[in-house]
């Protein structure tokens, strides 16, 4: 069965300070993996996604992540944090045969708060 | 482009009542997802539509849960009767096809009392 564990459940960083949220998953083969936000109120909004090709990848609001095989490992970064990144942070796992499109299995989540 | 759009927001009922939320997807999309989520932990899938057929409602306790998408366009899900550990946020979500992102709604937060 697949798997997700985000290992922080709160993470504090200061306003312009790097951020690293961490995800380790569990599955069978190659994943669909996708970082997701979550602000107060609102949807899931997608962050960035991967599933082959380079194992960096870009996503919307300066974010990246990069996918290391070796570790199960899928952690979300980003070089300088804005106030307003401040929500919960889900890493997610699907199936890459049917291209990730259902059963995502979705971690605990990461609250990041952001002092100024 | 109109989002996912869900109603009510907030709901508050005591146990044993019944309660149902609605979910319109974005246009064209063909494929909608119900998910729970309780507080403290990640969305879970309770069941997935393809148009107006049932993927996936393995996660569903249809004891009490139920949902339907009678023409291929909106859908409803609900409980009856409620119970306290169903408080949680309900997410809707669509997507073009099985192999398309997701796209979700604000959510609907339930507060069994």
């Amino acid at each position: 069965a697949q798997s997700v564990t985000q290992p922080d459940i709160h993470i504090t960083v200061s306003e312009g300070a790097s951020l690293e949220l961490r995800c380790n998953y569990s599955y069978g083969a190659t994943p669909y993996l996708f970082w997701y936000v979550q602000s107060p109120g609102q949807g899931l909004q997608l962050l960035l996604k991967y599933f082959s090709g380079d194992t960096l990848v870009q996503g919307i609001k300066g974010f990246e992540a990069e996918f290391k095989r070796s570790q199960s490992s899928f952690n979300l970064r980003k070089p300088s944090v804005h106030w307003s990144d401040a929500a919960e942070y889900f890493c997610a796992v699907g199936p890459i045969l049917t291209g990730g499109g259902n059963k995502l299995t979705f971690g605990t989540g990461t609250q990041l708060k952001v002092e100024l | 482009e109109a989002g996912v759009a869900q109603s009510p927001r907030y709901k508050i009922i005591e146990k044993r009542q019944s309660v149902a939320f609605w979910c319109n997807p974005i246009s064209g999309h063909a494929t909608l997802y119900w998910y729970q989520q309780i507080l403290g932990q990640g969305p879970k899938l309770l069941i997935q539509f393809q148009n107006n057929g049932v993927v996936d409602d393995s996660q569903l306790p249809k004891d009490r849960f139920s949902a339907e998408r009678l023409k291929g366009v909106d859908s409803t899900l609900k409980i009856q009767p409620a119970k306290l550990e169903d408080s949680a946020v309900y997410l809707c979500a669509s997507s073009l096809g099985l192999n398309n992102e997701q796209f979700f709604g604000p959510g609907t937060r339930l507060t069994v009392l």
